[in-house]
């Protein structure tokens, strides 16, 4: 069964601490992306990469961090530097032989802040 | 850079209503794209427009893309509950290499 799959489902984070949002995706993409939804809002782009080892800031990157080590792979951490980390983080992945780069979308993870 | 917006940011009709929401790019697009979240999910592929003037149909789904490239709408005939959720469209455009996402129109439909 392919697809994007994301973990954990929600993760609650104490002040102060780096957190780290797991996106595997088995559909052999080439590109990945993170992007954070607050709540009735849209999605702004955090990080994306197009190949492996290999990765850009998106609209919204402080507070954030990336890598790329492996295609399966695109882990998000949430720094402490992110001041207002409470949001639902989407991952997506594309193929750069699919039209337009039509992205699918992973289940997502709710961060809370306690 | 390219930005997308969209109108209205909400809406709320009863079923068996017309809904529309339209998309508008600050550049010429290459491609629109439009996806739907449900409420608690996360945004699904529904369709993709190239051509200028192009229109797609599914089901009770119509999706237009404009003359000039630059704007989309798509349009629900006859609403129904399982129409709920917020619809986005995305465009790919000019020199960019990543799709950029509307602001997302959220759809209520009552009984």
């Amino acid at each position: 069964d392919g697809g994007i799959t994301q973990s954990p489902k929600y993760l609650f984070r104490k002040e102060g601490q780096n957190v780290t949002l797991s996106c595997e995706q088995n559909l052999n993409h080439d590109a990945m992306y993170w992007y954070r939804q607050d709540p009735g809002q849209g999605l702004r782009l955090i990080y994306y990469s197009q190949i492996v080892n290999d990765f850009q800031k998106g609209d919204i990157a402080e507070g954030y961090s990336v890598s790329r080590e492996k295609k399966e792979s695109f882990p998000l951490t949430v720094t402490s530097a992110q001041k207002n980390p409470t949001a639902f983080y989407l991952c997506a992945s594309s193929s750069h032989d699919s039209p337009g780069e039509t992205q699918y979308f992973g289940p997502g993870t709710r961060l809370l802040v306690l | 850079g390219q930005q997308v917006m969209q109108i209205p940011q909400y809406q709320h009709v009863q079923e068996g209503e017309d809904f529309t929401t339209y998309c508008n790019s600050s550049t010429t697009l290459s491609n629109i794209q439009w996806y739907k979240q449900r409420p608690g999910g996360h945004p699904v592929f529904l369709i993709q427009l190239v051509k200028s003037g192009e229109v797609k149909k599914q089901k009770r789904l119509t999706f237009q893309f404009g003359e000039a490239k630059k704007n989309s709408s798509l349009h629900i005939t006859a609403t129904q509950t399982t129409d709920v959720g917020t619809y986005f469209c995305a465009g790919l455009g000019g020199t960019a290499s990543k799709l950029t996402f509307g602001t997302g129109t959220r759809l209520q439909v009552t009984l």
